[in-house]
């Protein structure tokens, strides 16, 4: 059972270049989150979906962009990169029920130069 | 409002120790406050969870204390590990969404 995968683990862009942070679940979970993590600050969330088709924004979603067309996957899109959106970019998963957990991806680091 | 404050940045324990980290929240509609561990290079792993309706939680070697009133909940581990090194937020959730707070990073020294 692979849980969260999160492609590519790491990338160098340079500014005004675009990419998309590939996330995908195998656990059939209905809820999907992206996160960015900045050095001694936590994680603070980009978007989430709570099902195929449906996305939502969370406290810093400028400048990105989210599509869920399956279950599966919850890719994440750069569209004009910049040195403010060097960080460590988590995705995550969930059933979304009471107590269930977050499972997260191990990360893509990403460096705008 | 949306904040959850933690504390302390960093902190250092003996083997054997005890750790407390502790978070403080504003909104009284969270309804739900994970703590993960996170190594380094890797995500963030859930490892204890509590409900406002509860005020102690306990799980092996690790306690959460919660205090409604205060608004304010805590992670102790007892018996530290050189294992245990690692950072650890703590979070709330309302409504799907989680709030974390900045992180702390233990260090238990062997």
């Amino acid at each position: 059972n692979a849980g969260v995968t999160q492609t590519p683990k790491f990338r160098i862009l340079k500014i005004g270049q675009s990419m998309t942070l590939q996330c995908t679940q195998d656990m059939n979970h209905n809820y999907m989150y992206w996160y960015r993590q900045d050095p001694g600050m936590g994680l603070k969330l980009i978007y989430y979906s709570v099902g195929a088709g449906i996305t939502d924004k969370g406290e810093v979603p400028n400048g990105y962009n989210v599509s869920r067309s399956t279950t599966e996957d919850f890719p994440l899109r750069l569209e004009l990169a910049a040195p403010s959106q060097t960080s460590v970019y988590f995705c995550a998963s969930s059933y979304g029920r009471s107590n269930q957990p977050q499972h997260f991806g191990d990360g893509t680091r990403l460096s705008i130069l | 409002q949306q904040q959850v404050k933690q504390s302390p940045q960093s902190l250092i324990v003996q083997k054997g120790g005890i750790s407390i980290i502790n978070c403080a929240y504003e909104n009284t509609a969270f309804d739900y406050f994970p703590w993960y561990q996170q190594f380094p290079g890797k995500g963030p792993a859930l490892l204890i969870a509590i409900r406002p309706d509860v005020s102690e939680k306990k799980e092996g070697r690790f306690t959460i204390s919660f205090n409604k009133s205060a608004k304010q909940f805590s992670l102790h581990i007892m018996d530290s590990q050189p294992g245990d090194s690692a950072t650890y937020f703590c979070a709330a959730r309302k409504t799907l969404k989680y709030i974390f707070g900045t992180g702390t990073r233990l260090k238990v020294l062997a």
